[in-house]
């Protein structure tokens, strides 16, 4: 079965610092990874995703992620931190091949400060 | 365009009753899903319905919980006999493509369930 970590429960950062938002997964082959972000009051909000092809994929909001298989990772990255980019961020997986069941993991909630 | 949308936004019940709760996909989605997401912890898959294809029911807690979907539109979640645990936020999304997991999915904003 697949699992997602996230092992930050809150990442704290000040504006115009970078940021990274862990996330390690464990799935059978080879990997579709998402990231979404949830808005206070607002829905999740799909980021950015990994299918294959380059490992660094750019999303939305001046978001990336980098994908590495040998440490099945797909951290989230920000080169400068933005107060508006404080929500809660979730790392998703689905095995390729699947007709899509995403496992999430449990989010990390992510605090820019001025 | 319009987004996914869901009701109630709220619903508090008693232990005991049933509940339903609704979702209207993106018009033209042929993936509908419905997460559960308890107080600090991530989404917990539900049901996954395909087109015409029979629903993957694999993410159901229960036989008090059951989901329909009418053709590639509206979609129930039923909650019968709720109890305490059942309290959550109910997600509902939808996405393009037979494939689910190439395309990405847009999440309506939830119901709050609250069983007192």
């Amino acid at each position: 079965a697949q699992s997602v970590a996230q092992p930050e429960d809150q990442v704290n950062v000040a504006e115009g610092n970078p940021l990274t938002v862990k996330c390690t997964y464990s799935v059978s082959g080879n990997p579709y990874l998402f990231w979404y972000v949830q808005y206070p009051n607002r829905g999740l909000q799909f980021l950015l995703k990994y299918i294959t092809g380059d490992n660094l994929v750019k999303g939305s909001y001046g978001f990336e992620a980098e994908f590495n298989k040998s440490q099945t990772s797909f951290h989230l990255k920000k080169p400068s931190a933005l107060v508006s980019d404080s929500a809660l961020y979730f790392c998703a997986v689905s095995p390729t091949g699947t007709a899509s069941k995403l496992t999430f993991g449990t989010g990390t909630r992510l605090q820019v400060t001025l | 365009g319009a987004g996914v949308s869901q009701s109630p936004s709220n619903k508090v019940t008693e232990k005991g009753k049933d509940v339903e709760l609704r979702c209207d996909p993106i018009s033209g989605h042929t993936a509908l899903y419905w997460y559960r997401q308890r107080l600090g912890q991530g989404l917990e898959f539900l049901i996954y319905f395909q087109g015409n294809s029979a629903p993957d029911k694999s993410g159901l807690p229960s036989d008090r919980f059951s989901a329909e979907r009418t053709g590639e539109s509206v979609s129930t979640l039923t909650i019968q006999r709720t109890q305490q645990e059942d309290s959550a936020v109910y997600l509902c999304a939808s996405s393009l493509a037979s494939i689910g997991a190439l395309s990405e999915q847009y999440f309506g904003p939830g119901t709050r369930l609250t069983v007192t």
